[in-house]
């Protein structure tokens, strides 16, 4: 089973333009990460945001956690060409090391 | 430089062999990880390793081994009972200690032909 579940699956944009996804997950977590993958490479961190946090920035991420919605968003502004990737959220499980990742949202910035 | 390294990029298996994939880290983690990513459906875990000598199933374990006998090594076995092994699979590790920021090795893809 998997915990995170992306929203939406993919999504297509403009460069300059900003690009939000979404991710929900199922039971209680200790902090949410989110990843970008370019195509058939490993998947690199992007930014980590713990459960008693609502809102974290990192250049032009932005990430907010609603812990009692059980959801998160990774808002990504003035986009290029060059954040073309899947981009994933990954939740730990309370109590272990387990690392649960989502299905990804596929971002396509058009030049 | 430090790192986590995956070996081979590209494996081919002939139906009922088993194959082994690497997984190289000089991070000094204590946390590693083996995921399976097929199209459409996301990373899933396969199994993880907390410390030396001790490893958990993950939610698609059934198929696969795994020994952790050197901090630094967490090989892969993908064996003739799983039954679709054809995939992209990804090794990663964290230091495990509340910092679960995870590194991903470039992956290997298996065929079966």
């Amino acid at each position: 089973s998997q915990q995170g579940e992306e929203d939406p699956q993919a999504l297509s944009i403009q460069e300059g333009e900003n690009a939000t996804m979404n991710c929900s997950y199922k039971t209680s977590i200790n902090n949410l990460q989110w990843y970008r993958q370019n195509s058939g490479r490993g998947l690199v961190h992007l930014i980590l945001i713990r459960s008693n946090e609502r809102e974290k920035h990192s250049g032009r991420l932005r990430v907010t956690l609603d812990t009692s919605k059980k959801s998160s968003s990774l808002l990504i502004t003035a986009s290029r060409a060059a954040d073309t990737a899947s981009y994933f959220c990954a939740t730990d499980v309370s109590g272990s090391e387990k690392l649960v990742f989502g299905k990804g949202t596929k971002l396509t910035v058009n030049p | 430089d430090g790192g986590i390294t995956q070996s081979p990029k590209y494996l081919f298996r002939k139906e009922g062999q088993n194959v082994t994939l690497s997984c190289e880290q000089n991070l000094n983690h204590d946390a590693m990880y083996w995921y399976r990513q097929d199209p459409g459906q996301g990373l899933r875990l396969i199994y993880y390793s907390q410390i030396v000598n001790d490893f958990q199933k993950g939610d698609i374990a059934e198929g696969y081994s795994v020994s952790r006998e050197k901090k630094e090594s967490f090989p892969l076995t993908v064996t003739s009972a799983q039954k679709n092994p054809t995939a992209f699979y990804l090794c990663a590790s964290s230091t495990g200690q509340g910092l679960p920021e995870a590194f991903f090795g470039q992956g290997t893809r298996l065929t079966v032909v």
